[in-house]
């Protein structure tokens, strides 16, 4: 057990829909992470917030949209789903604002958009 | 901009036999580099990681990593494979200066045949 929990692990939508995904770091972690894994994609960084403040912005798409909330849970929100969008969504957790040591990885949430 | 290449996307073993996992990085500083797990699943497990220090590193259930930065490298190894240690295998970089993410590689699937 990583110590990252996400939920929910699984979730079917239909195109159109918004659905949020929610992420506790491990604690006393400040970082947070998010990352799409896809069959055609691999692994993407999506973005990362650090104690509640945007750090760094990966191939995140307009239709998504992440914060950091005071208690450093992080919710990633994705609207206007489409099927590709369809995929497995990790979040990450470390101590450290910069990705210079271990990030910790929840099970992710599989989101398939039908 | 910093990269890896995994060479191969699956490699099949027999049980005791040596693991040999590819991965070549880019990257135009001395990077940092990881190699995580994912089992069937799950989230991604931090194997080994080599932050500048010793360039052979040593991580989790016998496996290791050499750091040859002449050969732009890091193969990650295991001298006698199990059954469990089938799972995907990610190699990752990230750049010491601008560790704002880590930029994986497209996963080697190993294979253990009995």
């Amino acid at each position: 057990d990583s110590g990252v929990t996400q939920t929910p692990k699984h979730l079917i939508t239909a195109t159109g829909q918004r659905v949020t995904l929610r992420c506790s770091p491990r604690s006393g972690d400040l970082s947070v992470y998010w990352y799409q894994q896809s069959l055609d994609q691999g692994l993407q960084f999506l973005i990362q917030y650090y104690n509640g403040e945007e750090r760094a912005k990966g191939n995140i798409l307009e239709r998504f949209s992440a914060q950091q909330f005071p208690d450093l849970h992080s919710e990633l929100n994705l609207s206007s789903l489409e099927l590709g969008d369809s995929a497995l969504y990790f979040c990450a957790s470390s101590p450290a604002e910069r990705m210079n040591t271990e990030a910790f990885f929840g099970q992710g949430t599989r989101l398939t958009v039908v | 901009a910093q990269s890896v290449t995994q060479l191969g996307s699956h490699v099949s073993v027999s049980e005791g036999a040596l693991v040999l996992l590819r991965c070549n990085y880019s990257s135009s500083v001395p990077p940092y580099l990881f190699w995580y797990v994912q089992y069937p699943n799950q989230g991604l497990q931090l194997l080994l990681k080599y932050t500048s220090a010793a360039t052979l590193v040593k991580g989790i259930n016998d496996f290791e990593a050499e750091f040859k930065k002449s050969e732009t490298s890091f193969h990650l190894t295991k001298p006698s494979a199990h059954m469990s240690d089938a799972a995907e295998y990610f190699c990752a970089v990230s750049d010491p200066f601008n560790t704002d993410k880590l930029i994986f590689g497209t996963g080697t699937r190993l294979q253990v045949f009995p």
